[in-house]
């Protein structure tokens, strides 16, 4: 069955610094991935989606996710935080099973704190 | 404005007093499903609709139901909720002919409390 795994569930950064979310998923087929934000009091939007193909993908506002077969990652990048990137962050898999119903399996979610 | 709506935004019940949940969505999305959100849990799939009057269950459909006689409407319903499914709940719409790897369009969600 499909895992997430997002290590760190509130990370703070400064204005301007690195962002960087951490993902891990076990899945037995090929998965999809995506990077969801939820901001305060709405619901979940895509940021990002790895189907095939190039395996560093860019999404909205700045960010971007890398594939990595071999580590079974798909970390979340901004190389610069802004103030309006405090939310909750996402990662989740599709499982491909045919039983599965067209399933994502979320994370447990990281809330990103920006300080001034 | 394509949109999924869901009400109320928040509810208050006590133990044992049945409720809905609406969601309804304007896109002609045949896909629609309904995830619960506890912290450290992420988002968790109780149900799921494929089309109308074909529904199924996810990961966590115990106390829960649901219905879809239309495509555009898909209702939660506690017959008996009790306090351990106090939590924010969300539906979600997939495009027509959107496979595993389309997006969903989720609903800004609505926060139960069973006390």
């Amino acid at each position: 069955a499909q895992s997430v795994t997002q290590l760190g569930s509130h990370v703070s950064v400064s204005e301007g610094a690195l962002v960087l979310l951490r993902c891990n998923y076990s899945s037995s087929v090929p998965p999809y991935l995506f990077w969801y934000v939820q901001y305060p009091n709405q619901g979940l939007q895509l940021l990002l989606k790895y189907t095939t193909g190039a395996t560093l993908v860019k999404g909205i506002n700045g960010f971007e996710a890398e594939f990595k077969k071999s580590e079974t990652s798909f970390h979340l990048t901004k190389p610069s935080a802004h103030m309006s990137d405090a939310a909750e962050y996402f990662c989740a898999v599709s499982d491909m099973r045919k039983a599965a119903g067209n399933k994502l399996t979320f994370g447990g979610g990281t809330r990103v704190l920006v300080k001034p | 404005e394509a949109q999924v709506t869901q009400n109320p935004r928040y509810l208050i019940t006590v133990t044992g007093k049945k409720l809905t949940v609406t969601c309804s969505q304007n896109m002609n999305h045949e896909y629609m499903s309904w995830y619960r959100q506890d912290p450290g849990l992420g988002l968790r799939q109780i149900y799921y609709s494929m089309n109308v009057e074909v529904t199924d269950k996810g990961d966590v459909p115990e106390g829960y139901k649901v219905s879809r006689k239309e495509k555009r409407n898909f209702p939660l319903i506690l017959e008996s909720p009790s306090p351990n499914q106090t939590s924010l709940y969300f539906c979600a719409s997939r495009a027509p002919g959107g496979g595993l790897d389309e997006k969903l369009f989720f609903g800004s969600g609505t926060q139960l409390s069973v006390l």
